[in-house]
């Protein structure tokens, strides 16, 4: 069965700081896709990255960057030098590939409430 | 281009009551999702369209939820009779037709049940 897994439930930290937010996936596919979202308190989910599993490579994009690693079943977000209106719930999601017309439904974590202080 | 709309964004009603949520999807976009975000949970798929067709509603309560996209395009959510454990954000989604593509979500519908 697919999981996955964002340990950390609250993260506070002061403006400028570095923060990284943890997922941890189960999955028995060989191919999937990794997302991670992001929903500010207007209730809207927004999509941050998409991953497909045969790439390894860490991406960055501006102040984001993302390390995946399948070794340890992981794909973890790093925001650097945090800013007051990164304050969101943050949520990794699993979806299995779709070569046959089946469901795309994502699975999501229970995601990462992160709070960013001035 | 116009985002996936939702309303109302907010419903309060009482246990065994009806209620009912509606959603226009990015206009194109053939897959439509129904998701349920229980607070302090990740949003979970309830049911899933391809056209007017369904795809996945596995996870879909029958007794008491059904959903309906006619002519492919806006969709209808519904609960009757709604209990306390309902209330949740109903979130609605669409994408592309065609293999693993990206799905955009609405703002969701608040519902509270009491």
């Amino acid at each position: 069965a697919q999981k996955v897994t964002q340990a950390q439930t609250e993260i506070s930290v002061v403006e400028k700081e570095d923060v990284t937010l943890d997922c941890v996936y189960e999955t028995r596919d060989t191919t999937y896709y990794l997302f991670w979202y992001k929903q500010p308190p207007s209730g809207e989910l927004v999509s941050l990255i998409r991953r497909n599993s045969f790439d390894e490579q860490n991406e960055i994009s501006g102040r984001y960057s993302w390390n995946f690693q399948k070794s340890t079943s992981s794909f973890n977000f790093t925001i650097t030098a945090s800013q007051v209106v990164d304050s969101a719930v943050y949520f990794c999601a699993l979806s299995e590939a779709n070569y046959g017309g089946a469901t795309n439904k994502l699975i999501f974590g229970t995601g990462t409430l992160l709070a960013v202080q001035p | 281009e116009a985002g996936v709309a939702q309303s109302p964004r907010y419903k309060i009603i009482e246990k065994r009551q009806s209620v009912a949520f509606w959603c226009n999807p990015i206009s194109g976009h053939a897959t439509l999702y129904w998701y349920q975000q229980i607070l302090g949970q990740g949003p979970k798929l309830l049911i899933q369209f391809q056209n007017n067709g369904v795809v996945d509603d596995s996870q879909l309560p029958k007794d008491r939820f059904s959903a309906e996209r006619l002519k492919g395009v806006d969709s209808t959510l519904k609960i009757q009779p709604a209990k306390l454990e309902d209330s949740a954000v109903y979130l609605c989604a669409s994408s592309w037709r065609g293999a693993n593509t990206e799905a955009f979500f609405g703002q969701g519908t608040r519902l509270t049940v009491v």
